[in-house]
């Protein structure tokens, strides 16, 4: 398995803007994971989006997927306080393969 | 979606004891499940893999003899601390995975050895 990274480690914004943070990673994939974490928490799943897919949107947040550069966005829209969490992505290789985890992006989002 | 549980969201043990952490999945079949540790601040590092039915599979550097993991069926893993020290306390967090898709996570266990 491989482990993304993701970029930048840290984001702070004020309610209501967006936020974006990317993902690079090495290897092919058949799909890329993105999930959240509030803190002291486990890991919640936000969207898959596979390898021949481009772009998925699911609520406020939309995943862009660039195999070429071998990179994956997260946008996350009108953003609230409650979207104050770590957020990992996780390329994946399909099967039952596991799942490895950079040190992620901590979002703040003020008030 | 699917839902892993995991027990007990805290412990705090003496150093030498041992400590257990059950891992289930409460609507699915998972054959594998995988355990991770957290530090503070710091990303998930998978410790082992477990299989269903078969010895667990150890990340590298990871001590089997310290981390004792049983997946004794579809869906129940544990994962037992043995003779735990100060070291040991972190984030622990299982997973479980249905397909080769999303990977649902259990809500953590806050370990404090002292």
């Amino acid at each position: 398995s491989q482990q993304g990274e993701e970029d930048p480690q840290a984001l702070s914004i004020q309610e209501g803007e967006n936020a974006t943070m990317n993902c690079s990673y090495k290897t092919s994939i058949n799909n890329l994971q993105w999930y959240r974490q509030n803190s002291g928490r486990g890991l919640v799943h936000l969207i898959l989006i596979r390898s021949n897919e481009r772009e998925k949107h699911s609520g406020r947040l939309r995943v862009t997927l660039d195999t070429s550069k071998k990179s994956s966005s997260l946008l996350i829209t009108a953003s609230r306080a409650a979207d104050t969490a770590s957020y990992f992505c996780a390329p994946g290789a399909g099967g039952g393969n596991k799942l490895t985890f950079g040190t992620g992006t901590q979002l703040k989002v003020e008030l | 979606g699917a839902v892993v549980s995991q027990h007990p969201s805290r412990v705090i043990c003496k150093s030498g004891t041992s400590v257990k952490i059950e891992c289930r999945s409460l609507d699915f079949q998972a054959t594998t499940m995988f355990w991770y540790r957290q530090f503070p601040k710091q990303s998930l590092m998978l410790m082992a893999t477990s299989n269903e039915g078969s010895k667990a599979t150890y990340e590298q550097g990871v001590e089997k003899d310290k981390f004792l993991i049983n997946h004794a069926s579809l869906t129940l893993s544990t994962l037992t601390v043995t003779s735990a020290h100060p070291e040991d306390s972190s984030f622990y967090i299982c997973s479980a995975r249905k397909t080769n898709t999303e990977a649902f996570f259990g809500q953590g266990t806050r370990l404090t050895v002292v």
